[in-house]
């Protein structure tokens, strides 16, 4: 069975901080690594997924990086606001199994104002 | 608006008794996904299908079962083999083909009288 590891396991910062997380998985078959964050009361949504080795991805003050040769992804949000408190997770994808992922546990975010 | 509608939000089994929860897209997704949550534990796959009458076991198949009679409807029944159905289940689809994201329902909870 596959694992992805995620870490840490929970994160509190004060708003305006900025925070990283990373996301471990297997560097062997790589073929895909997804961003998801889970707000309270709703259903994960999706904030990038990453193909190719020194991907970068950017949307707002959140961005990721992927390294397929030493497998990690990190997701760095700038600036935190209280709204980008949620439960981040990565999930993987092996080239023998296509669109099925592996999630890690995720890494829960609470900002204070 | 397209989405992913899932009912009921929550459910109660008895011992001894199969449930059924509904799963249904209007996003013309090819691919459609079951994942079970437990307290502190990642999403974990149960059944997912690629297509129209074909779906896969995941890794937490033993106790559950699906079908994929409409391109819209992933109904997953958890059947009283399942010795510990307590949990949050989440359907969710998407299009075939790498760095696709998946599209996320909003759960049902599941517990037992």
């Amino acid at each position: 069975i596959l694992n992805v590891e995620q870490s840490p396991q929970s994160l509190h910062v004060q708003e305006g901080d900025s925070t990283n997380f990373t996301c471990s998985f297997p560097s062997s078959n790589f073929y895909a690594l997804h961003w998801y964050r889970w707000e309270t009361a709703k259903s994960p949504e999706a904030l990038f997924v990453m193909t190719l080795n020194g991907d970068e991805k950017k949307k707002g003050r959140i961005s990721a990086t992927l390294n397929t040769k030493e497998g990690y992804s990190y997701l760095y949000i700038k600036g935190s606001q209280p709204e980008d408190s949620a439960t981040y997770l990565c999930a993987f994808a092996a080239m023998e199994y296509g669109n099925k992922l592996v999630f890690g546990a995720g890494t829960i975010l609470r900002v204070k104002s | 608006d397209g989405g992913i509608t899932q009912s009921p939000k929550y459910l109660f089994r008895k011992e001894g008794q199969n449930v059924t929860l509904s799963c249904e897209q209007n996003l013309n997704h090819d691919a459609m996904y079951w994942y079970r949550q437990d307290p502190g534990q990642g999403l974990r796959l149960i059944y997912y299908s690629q297509i129209v009458n074909d779906f896969q076991k995941g890794d937490i198949a033993e106790g559950y079962s699906v079908s994929r009679e409409k391109k819209e409807s992933f109904p997953l029944t958890v059947t009283s083999a399942q010795k510990n159905p307590t949990a949050f289940y989440l359907c969710a689809s998407s299009h075939r083909g790498i760095g696709q994201p998946q599209h996320f329902g909003d759960g049902t909870r599941l517990s037992i009288l």
